[in-house]
């Protein structure tokens, strides 16, 4: 099984300001990554897949990077409604998510 | 828009069954991939099944293969779940989920989730 490991488990900062998020792999996912937010109460939300590209309707603040094993989520101006648990997720082998990265404001 | 409705969950003793549905609406529905994604108590994400627009193509995980059993009607544009041998572990909110069309293996749309509770 492939293990996707995030971090930081929790990230604080303020509105306006950059946020990078960090999602390592066990072994190669070649580009096959996702990334998702979900808000509480809410399913999780695809912004990003095969690592770059956004998913129909998000907003282009959203940017994600990397292949390989290490891949990053960008948020650049964070908006009060991006304050939310971020997953990544591959689809390399079967599908597995990471633990989470909970984005809160500071 | 693609909505997808779960129901069915609820609390069930350990080594029972539980039958869970998903009703699909606003997209082709028999033109998709579908998926059950469930989520723990502690918020951990886990895959669980995937079935093919056709049926004739079905994933699980190994924490459910043997247990769980995936089907749809796409007359009905509905997908199923049938969880047979439950225990604690299995506990969580059960999410269905469309595959992406030029992404198989990722999630686009999901619904609102069915929490299954498995409990003496």
């Amino acid at each position: 099984e492939i293990v996707l490991t995030q971090s930081p488990a929790t990230l604080s900062l303020s509105p306006g300001e950059r946020a990078t998020l960090s999602c390592r792999a066990s072994q190669n996912v070649d580009n096959y990554l996702a990334w998702y937010q979900q808000k509480p109460g809410q399913a999780p939300r695809l912004l990003i897949y095969d690592a770059s590209y956004r998913a129909t309707g998000i907003p282009g603040r959203f940017s994600g990077s990397g292949s390989g094993t290490d891949f990053t989520l960008t948020i650049s101006s964070l908006e009060p409604e991006d304050f939310a648990l971020y997953y990544c997720q591959q689809r390399k082998n079967r599908q597995t998510f990471g633990q989470g990265t909970k984005l809160e404001i500071k | 828009e693609a909505q997808l409705v779960e129901s069915g969950g609820g609390l069930v003793q350990p080594g029972g069954s539980l039958r869970l549905s998903c009703a699909a609406s606003g997209f082709a529905f028999s033109d998709c991939s579908m998926n059950w994604v469930r989520q723990t108590p502690g918020k951990r994400l886990e895959w669980i099944s995937y079935i093919n627009s056709r049926s004739d193509t079905i994933f699980y995980a190994d924490s459910v293969k043997g247990r769980f059993t995936i089907s749809r009607d796409n007359a009905k544009n509905s997908l199923y779940l049938q969880m047979n041998s439950l225990r604690d572990e299995d506990t969580a909110f059960y999410y269905c989920a469309r595959g992406l069309e030029w992404g198989d293996g990722y999630f686009d749309y999901w619904g609102q989730g069915t929490l299954v509770s498995v409990s003496s």
